[in-house]
């Protein structure tokens, strides 16, 4: 039931873009993202709702997709900070307040 | 000022000890959350409480037991505590329910031997 993320891990060079993809088995209401770097907490980077298409700032953007029930995570020019791991949250139509996170990706870029 | 604070932030026990961790929030938020992060770094939620009422109980071992004196205030209390206890705990805060950005504690990292 927890959705899934995809790639699991990823290594790229400063400056290189990534995608990473959240796949859900039951309909989205929302979809959160957050980034962990290691030994700390989880942060947040934005949310999508039901209804609405694509977010973003300064180089990090997302989208929502409610028919395919997927989220997508754009990192462009990717810079040494963007390394860490990267969930997505999922709260589903009708468990509202309750985020279920994915299995993460781990994101590691490098000079 | 910390948004989100926890204590301990860790903390080494022997198995079928009890222990507590307490979490603490100032930004005035309705919603207090638990999270168990295990060693493959999943996440998962445990508990919610908004304003002082449990709103979430995930299928989590009755040893475990939350508590809410107030709305800034969540705390933790693990009875009986088995190796698979082993984890870091965070504990994280919403201004309310639903689609709402969660703020994380620095977590608790919790090691049972």
């Amino acid at each position: 039931q927890q959705p899934v993320q995809s790639p699991q891990a990823v290594i790229l060079r400063e400056g290189e873009d990534a995608v990473i993809n959240c796949s859900s088995s039951k309909a989205l209401y929302s979809v959160h993202w957050y980034r962990q770097k290691h030994g700390e907490a989880p942060v947040f980077l934005m949310i999508l709702l039901k209804g609405g298409e694509q977010k973003g700032h300064d180089k990090i953007s997302a989208s929502f997709n409610e028919k395919k029930q997927q989220s997508s995570l754009y990192l462009t020019a990717s810079q040494l900070s963007y390394s860490g791991t990267y969930f997505c949250g999922t709260e589903w139509a009708g468990t509202a307040s309750k985020l279920t996170f994915g299995t993460g990706t781990r994101l590691q870029v490098t000079l | 000022d910390t948004a989100v604070s926890q204590t301990p932030k860790y903390l080494v026990t022997q198995m079928g000890n009890d222990k507590s961790i307490k979490c603490e929030q100032n930004l005035g938020h309705d919603t207090m959350y638990w999270y168990k992060q295990d060693s493959k770094k999943f996440l998962k939620i445990m508990f919610s409480y908004n304003n002082k009422e449990l709103i979430i109980n995930e299928t989590v071992p009755n040893r475990f037991s939350p508590k809410s004196p107030d709305k800034a205030h969540l705390n933790l209390h693990i009875n009986s505590l088995e190796l698979g206890d082993s984890a870091v705990y965070f504990c994280a805060s919403s201004r309310g329910r639903g689609a709402d950005t969660q703020y994380f504690g620095p977590g608790t990292r919790l090691t049972v031997l």
